[in-house]
């Protein structure tokens, strides 16, 4: 079956630019999508279609892939940033999540 | 702007079923441009899909649900509603509605709106 695999947690410094990566067998040639959920909330998408940010999401989140990997970039990460992000995309029309990734910024 | 807002029990008794209604507000359900899911969580652990439906019905769920999935559509109450049937402590999670674009049985794209989500605990 189709899986997506993130890193549990990493750690970024304020300032500093955090890259949360997504793998999957055959994860190139589809598209990728990625949530924030903070603690508490609902996810709230970020990116969309590898590397579209939805109205309203501030331009340090960017996105891309390359071959079956695609990346969640934050740049200048702030305090405000510190939350679980999941990749997702579709195969054989079921949606697929990755593990999710928990950022701590400090 | 659209709201998404979910209801139903919190708590539900193994082998029952479990149904909850997404109401969609400021905004319509009948739109021809999207798609309406449902999504869980259980608590500390990560997301999955459930399915989605459409506003004519058509509907597609998980396969590792194996079945036990309905979703169907009420557009003059402008709602949708899950039933998952023979629950067991395994199915206790956060249950978001959520939005996805989608057109004629293509749907594959992002979840751009989603309510905040309810807990479902199952428990005798």
């Amino acid at each position: 079956s189709f899986e997506l695999t993130q890193p549990p947690s990493m750690s970024v410094s304020p300032g500093q630019t955090a890259n949360i990566t997504c793998s999957g067998y055959k994860l190139g040639g589809k598209y990728a999508n990625w949530y924030q959920q903070k603690a508490g909330q609902s996810p709230l998408l970020v990116i969309y279609q590898d590397y579209k940010r939805p109205s309203g999401i501030p331009e340090r989140f960017s996105g891309s892939q390359s071959g079956n990997t695609a990346t969640l970039t934050i740049s200048e990460t702030q305090a405000m940033d510190e939350a679980d992000y999941y990749c997702q995309a579709w195969d054989s029309k079921t949606a697929v999540f990755g593990g999710g990734t928990r950022l701590t910024v400090l | 702007q659209l709201q998404l807002q979910e209801s139903g029990p919190g708590l539900v008794k193994p082998s029952e079923t479990l149904s909850l209604t997404c109401t969609v507000s400021d905004g319509s359900i009948s739109s021809t441009f999207y798609y309406w899911a449902w999504i869980r969580q259980p608590p500390g652990k990560g997301l999955e899909w459930i399915g989605s439906v459409y506003f004519t019905g058509n509907n597609y769920s998980t396969p590792s649900l194996k079945g036990r999935v309905t979703i169907s559509v009420d557009t003059p109450k402008n709602q949708f509603s899950l039933k998952l049937s023979s629950v067991t402590a395994a199915d206790t999670a956060f249950y978001y509605c959520a939005r996805h674009y989608g057109s004629s049985g293509y749907y594959e794209y992002a979840f751009d709106s989603w309510g905040q989500g309810t807990l479902v605990t199952v428990s005798s």
